[in-house]
């Protein structure tokens, strides 16, 4: 058990929709990470949250969207989804700060299928 | 663009033998290298963080080296076992909070 909680384990939903995914970090941790990864693809970065403040974006489309609440856990929202959305989308937490990065931990990941 | 390249793909390796493989990764602006281990059904675990040119990382049967300076790492099974079949993940970040992730090495240990 790494101490990253991701929620739903598995969701599935319609072209169109909105979905909210949830990330809890572990204890202490001001660093949470977004991956998506896609069928025969690899872990694509998406988005970098730091104690509640954007820090970097990767390839994350205009109807993604992410933030991170005071409280430290994260959501990932996807919004007007298409078929091409469905993939397993990956939180993971680091408890450094600055501008390195120690070892990341990840969650069991939420499985989205868009049909 | 930032490539994390990793060969080969895939390789398969009698139990009890030694392998090894690449992660190729650009040069400059290096802070970290990063190796998981990626279990079928499970989450990426990390193995080894390397920040310096010339580390050399080990745990168990599994080592990692790391040269900076021509951008590629190496990691090492040493005696593989059926249990270090995984997928194996290098990740790659420059300082600029994005941490970059290579496709993978699948390895397959056969009993």
């Amino acid at each position: 058990d790494s101490g990253v909680t991701q929620t739903p384990k598995h969701l599935i939903t319609a072209t169109g929709q909105r979905v909210t995914l949830r990330c809890s970090p572990r204890s202490g941790d001001l660093s949470v990470y977004w991956y998506q990864q896609s069928l025969d693809q690899g872990l694509q970065f998406l988005i970098h949250y730091y104690n509640g403040e954007e820090r970097a974006k990767g390839n994350i489309l205009e109807r993604f969207s992410a933030q991170q609440f005071p409280d430290l856990h994260s959501e990932l929202n996807l919004s007007s989804l298409e078929l091409g959305d469905s993939a397993l989308y990956f939180c993971a937490s680091s408890g450094s700060s600055g501008r390195q990065t120690g070892e990341l931990f990840f969650g069991e990941g939420s499985r989205l299928t868009v049909l | 663009i930032l490539n994390v390249e990793q060969s080969p793909q895939s390789l398969h390796v009698q139990e009890g033998d030694s392998t090894n493989f690449t992660c190729s990764f650009p040069s400059s602006n290096f802070y970290a290298l990063h190796w998981y281990r990626w279990e079928t059904a499970k989450s990426p675990e990390a193995l080894f963080v390397m920040t310096l040119n010339g580390d050399e990382k080990k745990k168990g049967r599994i080592s990692a080296t790391l040269n900076t300076k021509e951008g590629y790492s190496y990691l090492y099974i040493k005696g593989s076992q059926p249990e270090d079949s995984a997928t194996y993940l290098c990740a790659f970040f420059r300082g600029d909070y994005k941490l970059s992730f290579g496709a993978g090495t699948t390895v397959t240990v056969r009993a």
